[in-house]
């Protein structure tokens, strides 16, 4: 069974600076789909960037970009230029392809992002 | 507002009753997932339509829940003699038939007292 694993339930960063957030998965599929969702509070779940995996260059939208390393089976976000509407809850996400389970997500336990004025 | 929409927001029961939550997806998806989110963690996939078929349920959705999906629409979610341990919030997306973004809608939170 796949598992996604966030080892940071917190981070903080400061505003217009940089933060990391880190994700590992486990899979023995070749051909799978990674994603970010970001929860603010309240608020519904939004999708901030996905990875495919067959794709060796890293995706960016604004901001938001990823460093995907397959081998080591690793999702990390960067947030660069960080606002305070960047706070919320930062899920990692993984769906294998294809099957009729390839359309499930698989998410992590959650890293709760702090944006300090 | 053509989000994925989700009612009641909120639901308080008490213990052994039964409750039915209901989903209605973006109008053009043909794919539709429950999840339920305990406080503090990521959502756990329950079930899964495409179209008005269910073609997949989670280990985690015992006979007391059931999911329906009539006519490929919108969905509903019951649980029967409900339990503490079934308080969470239960989420339902919706997507196109493609291996891309699911869409959320905001929940709805179940409280068992």
């Amino acid at each position: 069974a796949q598992t996604v694993t966030q080892s940071q339930p917190e981070m903080s960063v400061q505003e217009a600076e940089t933060v990391t957030l880190s994700c590992t998965y486990d899979t023995s599929e070749s051909d799978y789909y990674l994603f970010w969702y970001k929860q603010p509070p309240s608020r519904q779940m939004i999708l901030v960037i996905r990875q495919e995996a067959y794709k060796q260059q890293n995706a960016t939208e604004n901001r938001f970009s990823v460093n995907f390393q397959k081998a080591a089976k690793s999702f990390s976000l960067k947030i660069s230029d960080s606002q305070l509407g960047d706070a919320a809850m930062y899920f990692c996400a993984y769906r294998r392809d294809g099957g009729t389970s390839g359309s499930r997500l698989t998410f992590g336990e959650g890293t709760q992002l702090t944006v300090n004025p | 507002d053509t989000g994925v929409s989700q009612n009641p927001r909120h639901k308080i029961t008490k213990r052994g009753q039964n409750v039915t939550f209901r989903c209605d997806p973006i109008s053009e998806h043909n794919r539709l997932y429950w999840y339920r989110q305990t406080l503090g963690q990521g959502p756990e996939f329950l079930t899964y339509f495409q179209n008005e078929a269910q073609l997949e349920k989670s280990r985690l959705l015992s006979d007391r829940f059931s999911a329906e999906r009539p006519k490929g629409s919108f969905s509903t979610l019951e649980i029967q003699r409900t339990e503490q341990g079934d308080s969470a919030m239960y989420l339902c997306a919706s997507s196109l038939n493609s291996p891309y973004e699911q869409y959320f809608g905001p929940g709805t939170r179940l409280t068992v007292t």
